[in-house]
């Protein structure tokens, strides 16, 4: 089955800079889900998209935005970087409803993540 | 806050079952129990989910208790690359999905 994809995988960048992430879904999921994981953490939520409509906003910071397309992917901006914004950025995708499309599961398909480094 | 209260770590040699235990003693009616793993810092792995009736997969098979309150996971034959951190987690549909410190599991040689 296709996978969540994002990219870039990695990116480097300097304090004060923006930065731009992108992730695809897997075809047919119709929700998109971001998570922010520093080192040594666990998986925090960020924020969701829903039919292209902000469903839910967790810790996500005011200098970072987010969208959905029409073509359903999104794209994670994040501005004035700062040192603490070091982390690996997560993607997931599903179906709403929780059903799953064939060759996928019930749960969130997750992409292998943006690493993104601050300096 | 992750609804869930597992274990940090726990050892397994390899080819013997890894039982995963988990305590959710607050999950309501209409939560599910998902299980997850990330494998070093890959992206986080869907294994098996359920609501009250045990679940087998080609992955892991869940136990889940009588009352709800708790549940097992179950590796049958554990292998050097099904070390990782493992994650219990309680949801709603539509929730997002709340990642708690989950168990660092080793399968030993």
């Amino acid at each position: 089955a296709a996978g969540v994809i994002q990219s870039p995988r990695h990116l480097i960048k300097e304090k004060r800079e923006t930065a731009t992430l992108k992730c695809y879904p897997i075809p047919r999921h119709d929700t998109v889900y971001w998570y922010q994981q520093g080192p040594g953490q666990d998986p925090q939520f960020l924020i969701s998209f829903y039919e292209k409509m902000q469903s839910d906003k967790g810790s996500i910071p005011d200098r970072f935005s987010a969208q959905q397309f029409s073509d359903y992917h999104s794209e994670l901006n994040m501005s004035s970087l700062e040192l603490g914004d070091s982390a690996l950025y997560f993607c997931a995708s599903s179906l709403r409803d929780g059903s799953r499309v064939e060759g996928g599961n019930y749960g969130y398909t997750f992409g292998s993540g943006t690493r993104l480094t601050v300096v | 806050d992750a609804k869930t209260t597992q274990p940090p770590s726990m050892d397994c040699a390899e080819g013997r079952a890894a039982n995963l235990p988990c305590n959710h003693s607050t999950i309501s009616g209409n939560e599910y129990v998902y299980w997850y793993r990330q494998i070093h810092s890959q992206g986080p792995q869907y294994i098996i989910h359920g609501l009250k009736n045990n679940e087998t997969n080609e992955m892991a098979s869940l136990i889940i208790t009588e009352d709800r309150k708790s549940s097992t996971l179950i590796l049958p034959h554990a292998t050097l690359r099904d070390t990782a951190v493992y994650y219990c987690i309680v949801r709603v549909y539509g929730q997002n999905f709340v990642f708690g410190p989950g168990t660092r599991l080793s399968v030993l040689p």
